[in-house]
């Protein structure tokens, strides 16, 4: 156990649905990171907060956003969801960010069906 | 893009025989480079790191090897376990002072008992 939760564990919905996807990162981590693993395009960094604010950015969608609020968990907002966003959605945290690397520990992920 | 799943490299050994995974990354740029564990419905798990200076670096029973010339990364494990079954994933951050781990394909690593 990694020490970071996240819910829901599974999450089915329809296209054009928005879901919010909920992650507690590890007791003392500031950062969070959201990645995303499918099929086709393996794992993909989305999007990094530390300590409340957006750190650094990846291959996120416009129609996704994410935020990390004062208790330091985070959510990834996904809206008007299309059948190629169905994916594991994974969420890690550690304990920096910047100028150095701090090992990322992963949470076990929401699989998100879009039907 | 690089892909997981149906066509994953594949590697199987027999438990007791070492294990090397290997890597190829994407650019020159990158300093640090991560191996990360993933078993079958978890998360990644880190297994072991290593900075651009360095050429080796040894864990418990793994050893990373970078090859900077080729673009190379290598993961030994050695005396390889059932548990050790999963896919094994190596991650490079290109730079910069922001850590925006890029992963590669993935390998699946089959131990038979």
């Amino acid at each position: 156990d990694s020490g970071v939760t996240q819910t829901p564990k599974h999450l089915i919905t329809a296209t054009g649905q928005r879901v919010t996807l909920r992650c507690s990162p590890r007791s003392g981590d500031l950062s969070v990171y959201w990645y995303q693993q499918s099929l086709d395009q393996g794992l993909q960094f989305l999007i990094q907060y530390y300590n409340g604010e957006e750190r650094a950015k990846g291959n996120i969608l416009e129609r996704f956003s994410a935020q990390q609020f004062p208790d330091l968990h985070s959510e990834l907002n996904l809206s008007s969801l299309e059948l190629g966003d169905s994916a594991l959605y994974f969420c890690a945290s550690s304990v920096g960010s910047g100028g150095s690397y701090y090992e990322q520990y992963f949470g076990p992920g929401t699989r998100l069906t879009v039907t | 893009g690089e892909s997981v799943g149906l066509h994953l490299p594949t590697l199987s050994v027999q438990e007791g025989d070492n294990s090397i995974i290997n890597c190829a990354y994407s650019n020159s740029a990158s300093d640090y480079f991560i191996w990360y564990k993933q078993e079958s419905g978890k998360g990644p798990q880190f297994i072991i790191d290593i900075r651009s200076n360095m050429d080796k670096r040894q864990g418990q029973r793994v050893t990373v090897l970078l090859n900077k010339t080729v673009k190379h990364l290598s993961l030994q494990i050695a005396a390889t376990q059932p548990g050790d079954s999963a896919v094994y994933f190596c991650a490079e951050n290109m730079g910069g002072s922001n850590y925006k781990l890029t992963f590669g394909k993935g390998t699946l690593l089959t131990v038979n008992p």
